[in-house]
């Protein structure tokens, strides 16, 4: 079964570092997404993106956050200034016709 | 706004015993409904999907209904096992819409 790949599963940056997360979606995947779940709480939208744009943000994805499709087939999530507070699992989404995705998830530990 | 709100935890229960965890949205749309389960240390799965009012979405021995009328997908399991225990998150995605929206999540440990 197709599946959203993340790497790396952890990383970990000093305060202030930029960190770029990376996915690839499933293939034929038109829609892609970026999710937050700091510890022990909810899952959190971030941002949305079609056809090369941002289609929703959240009011978390700040100017400190950005995403890219660099090429065909990554989808990335950068934080320019990391702070504490970015410590958390972020989670890549994709979908399509038939279903939405989730990765595994990259582990954030901001120190 | 659209929302999604489930049961608190942590429940607990034996071995065998049966599950139910609430589940009730509120959406401007027609969602469709999921349940999503997060072992710990790792990522989510989907556990269960409906797309439309009474459909019932199954797998591994959950089952939870599209209830239209009240707003609600419960997930039920008859029999708990230990290997259940994980965290359990209703979501919804409106038709036509991008994010999914997730519910707090339900922390469900299952004692031997």
């Amino acid at each position: 079964e197709p599946e959203v790949t993340q790497t790396p599963s952890h990383q970990v940056t000093q305060m202030g570092q930029e960190v770029i997360l990376r996915c690839v979606p499933i293939s034929n995947h038109l829609y892609f997404y970026w999710y937050r779940q700091i510890l022990g709480q909810k899952v959190e939208f971030l941002v949305s993106f079609y056809n090369n744009e941002i289609s929703e943000k959240s009011e978390i994805f700040d100017d400190q956050f950005s995403v890219e499709r660099p090429d065909g087939s990554n989808f990335t999530l950068k934080i320019r200034s990391t702070k504490l507070e970015d410590s958390a699992m972020y989670f890549c989404a994709s979908s399509g016709h038939y279903g939405y995705t989730f990765g595994s998830g990259t582990r954030l530990t901001v120190v | 706004g659209d929302s999604v709100t489930q049961m608190e935890g942590p429940v607990t229960l034996s071995e065998e015993a049966f599950l139910t965890i609430n589940c009730t949205y509120t959406a401007t749309g027609y969602p469709s409904l999921f349940w999503y389960v997060q072992y710990p240390g790792e990522g989510l799965q989907l556990l269960l999907k409906a797309t439309k009012a009474d459909d019932k979405g199954s797998n591994k021995g959950f089952e939870a209904t599209y209830r239209k009328e009240t707003t609600s997908f419960h997930l039920e399991k008859g029999s708990v096992q230990v290997s259940d225990s994980a965290v359990y998150f209703c979501a919804l995605t409106i038709t036509g819409g991008f994010k999914t929206i997730f519910g707090a999540g339900t922390r469900l440990f299952v004692k031997a």
